[in-house]
């Protein structure tokens, strides 16, 4: 049973342009993450975000930033996207800060043309 | 550098044989290694986990090998079933603290012939 939703399933767009992904967990977990999956199949945590703590990691670029109101939710904004963006862009979330058994939502794949 | 790698790439058996995915890494502070499994059109799931305490984790049809003195674990199918057919993917953790980041092998493609 789903309980990472993540909106939307598949998104277009061009070079230039913002974009924004929604993500939210029914588990009632205290941190969530944003993953990018690359063409190659790689898995790569780009946030995590528990508490109002955010933690980047430093190869992230800075149009991406993520966006959280409550535990539940933790949206993504890329404000200019790049052909290199393209990629399926992965919300999960766990218990706690220490990363344990993350639940995954079913991905956005961004195509930037 | 890649600090976890995952071999073969790809990987046929046919139904009931065992099917065996490997795993390397890197950095000896690791200390929770999952796997997760991911259908087409779905989100990875977790499967199963182990940590360096172990050498062995078993679940059902599904059997972590953890040496830790090579650095290397591998995953052990039983009895595979077309079912099965999927993406599998070997995580490292560091422990304690804020450590959260999972860091992901690029998968094994595993195809279960009938």
């Amino acid at each position: 049973e789903t309980a990472v939703f993540q909106t939307p399933n598949y998104h277009v767009t061009q070079v230039g342009n913002e974009v924004s992904f929604n993500c939210k967990q029914t588990l009632g977990h205290d941190t969530m993450y944003w993953y990018k999956q690359d063409s190659k199949k790689l898995l790569k945590i780009m946030f995590s975000y528990n508490n109002k703590q955010l933690i980047v990691n430093e190869t992230v670029p800075r149009r991406f930033s993520p966006q959280s109101s409550d535990k539940a939710h933790l949206n993504l904004r890329i404000k200019s996207v790049e052909p290199e963006d393209s990629a399926v862009y992965l919300c999960a979330s766990s218990w706690d800060w220490g990363g344990y058994e993350q639940y995954f939502g079913p991905g956005t794949r961004l195509t930037v043309l | 550098q890649q600090q976890v790698r995952q071999s073969p790439q790809s990987l046929t058996v046919w139904e009931g044989e065992t099917a065996i995915l490997n795993c390397s890494y890197e950095d000896s502070t690791f200390d929770y290694f999952p796997w997760y499994r991911l259908f087409p059109g779905e989100s990875p799931a977790l499967l199963i986990a182990i940590r360096p305490v172990s050498n062995k984790k078993e679940d059902g049809r599904f059997t972590i090998f953890f040496n830790k003195r090579e650095k290397k674990l591998s995953l052990h199918i039983t009895d595979s079933q077309p079912g099965d057919s999927a993406t599998y993917f070997c995580a490292a953790k560091k422990g304690g603290g804020s450590n959260y980041k999972l860091t992901f092998g690029k998968g094994t493609l595993l195809t279960v012939t009938p």
